[in-house]
């Protein structure tokens, strides 16, 4: 069973709409949580980090849900630019720090 | 923000030549970097850990012996890429932990696209 899990997409959706994408953590023990946005032949590049109590940037929110496992992204009013592979990033507590990718979902907002 | 640089940006070689591509962190001091590789419309796929000052630790069906990582400073890992074949054509990309009292963060450099004829 993969660690971390994303739904790859794509998610096509028309300007101006709300999509969201949840990630699913196989260990409990995970203790951050962070997105990261991913251009076409580009570096991913940090979005901004999940913290327990939820966490919003502009149009973009970012949630944690301990219970379930599963982090989430809410983009509201899209932009042609949101374009992208949104990647989900987790960490494990204790050990040796080595971050664990999810796959990736890709968006594609279309006029 | 934090920032990490990569070179070079894109190299064509041939096969049988070795590939040394340089990961910096430029403004914040780095002991774990990262190196991944990624193929068209793939995922990261995480090579090894580079830690300052010691050997690397590999993941499982990652040649040591062929992609040689060194990690002499606190803001620079080097990998090379050994008798390089058109198999290992790919996009390269490396990070930098930038940990504080305040910050446990990982950023990326922007990738060296490698292509072996």
């Amino acid at each position: 069973r993969k660690e971390v899990e994303q739904d790859p997409g794509p998610f096509n959706v028309p300007e101006g709409a709300t999509v969201a994408f949840n990630c699913t953590y196989s260990n409990s023990a995970s203790q951050s949580f962070f997105w990261y946005r991913q251009d076409c032949r580009k570096e991913p590049k940090l979005l901004m980090s999940v913290y327990s109590s939820g966490n919003e940037d502009g149009r973009f929110t970012a949630q944690l849900n301990r219970a379930s496992q599963y982090i989430s992204l809410l983009i509201r009013d899209s932009k042609l630019s949101d374009s992208a592979t949104y990647l989900c990033v987790v960490k494990w507590s204790g050990g040796s720090y080595i971050p664990t990718f999810g796959r990736g979902t890709s968006l594609i907002v279309h006029p | 923000g934090a920032v990490v640089s990569q070179h070079p940006s894109r190299v064509i070689c041939k096969s049988g030549t070795s590939v040394k591509i340089e990961c910096r962190s430029l403004d914040f001091q780095a002991t774990t970097m990262f190196w991944y590789r990624q193929f068209p419309k793939k995922s990261l796929m995480l090579m090894a850990t580079s830690n300052e000052g010691s050997k690397a630790t590999y993941e499982q069906g990652v040649e040591k012996d062929k992609f040689l990582i060194n990690h002499a400073s606190l803001t620079l890992s080097t990998l090379t890429v050994t008798s390089a074949h058109p198999e290992d054509s790919s996009f390269y990309i490396c990070s930098a932990r930038d940990w504080s009292l305040i910050t446990d963060t990982q950023y990326f450099g922007p990738g060296t696209r490698l292509t072996v004829l």
